[in-house]
């Protein structure tokens, strides 16, 4: 079944710093997704991505955050100048073409900032 | 603003017994919801959807039931095992229907 990949699983990062998540939705998935959970929080909505361009994005999505879509395969999520309440669990994911469609989510990249 | 509420934050049953989870919710009126399973370190694993006309949805062990009146759903998992054992997640689009709102799961526990 196809999946929705992730790297790093993990990744160590000092406060300040910048860092780089990457992802490859299902390969013919139109619409990517980033979500995030904080240890013992609820999964919460990032930011939506769709034809080249983000389509929605949370309060918690603001400047510090970006995301991309390097190539035909690849999906990034960069967060310039982390700090430590950055620390998460943050997964990407993907759909099809249809409102409603099932979402696949990616395994995760747990990042702590220290 | 919208709120989603998952009945309790743990629940423990006998294997075999049927679990029955509650998810409701306030200030939405949403074309569908849907259930994930999330078992510790990894991501939501999507389980059913259902659609504002649909009252009951199953899938093998999992039944769906979505009542619009009472805001509320109901996840039931039939002849429970240890392996059921994970957090079960509601969640319902907001914004454009491309975002999905979590609640905050009910954490299952199978005893054998």
């Amino acid at each position: 079944e196809p999946e929705v990949t992730q790297t790093p699983s993990h990744q160590v990062t000092q406060m300040g710093q910048e860092v780089i998540l990457r992802c490859v939705p299902i390969s013919n998935h139109l619409y990517f997704y980033w979500y995030r959970q904080i240890l013992g929080q609820k999964v919460e909505f990032l930011v939506s991505f769709y034809n080249n361009e983000i389509s929605e994005k949370s309060e918690i999505f603001d400047d510090q955050f970006s995301v991309e879509r390097p190539d035909g395969s690849n999906f990034t999520l960069k967060i310039r100048s982390t700090k430590l309440e950055d620390s998460a669990m943050y997964f990407c994911a993907s759909s099809g073409h249809t409102s409603g469609n099932t979402i696949y989510f990616g395994e995760g990249s747990w990042l702590t900032v220290v | 603003s919208q709120k989603i509420e998952q009945n309790s934050e743990a629940l423990n049953i006998q294997e075999g017994k049927t679990a029955t989870l509650t998810c409701n919710y306030t200030n939405y009126s949403p074309a569908y919801l849907q259930w994930y399973r999330q078992d510790p370190g990894r991501g939501p694993v999507f389980l059913l959807l259902i659609r504002e006309n649909e009252k009951e949805k199953r899938k093998e062990r999992l039944k769906v039931t979505f009542d619009t009146t009472l805001k509320q759903s109901l996840f039931h998992i039939t002849a429970s095992q240890p392996a059921d054992s994970a957090t079960y997640l509601c969640a319902l689009p907001s914004g454009s229907a491309r975002q999905l709102t979590f609640g905050s799961g009910t954490q299952l526990t199978v005893l054998p």
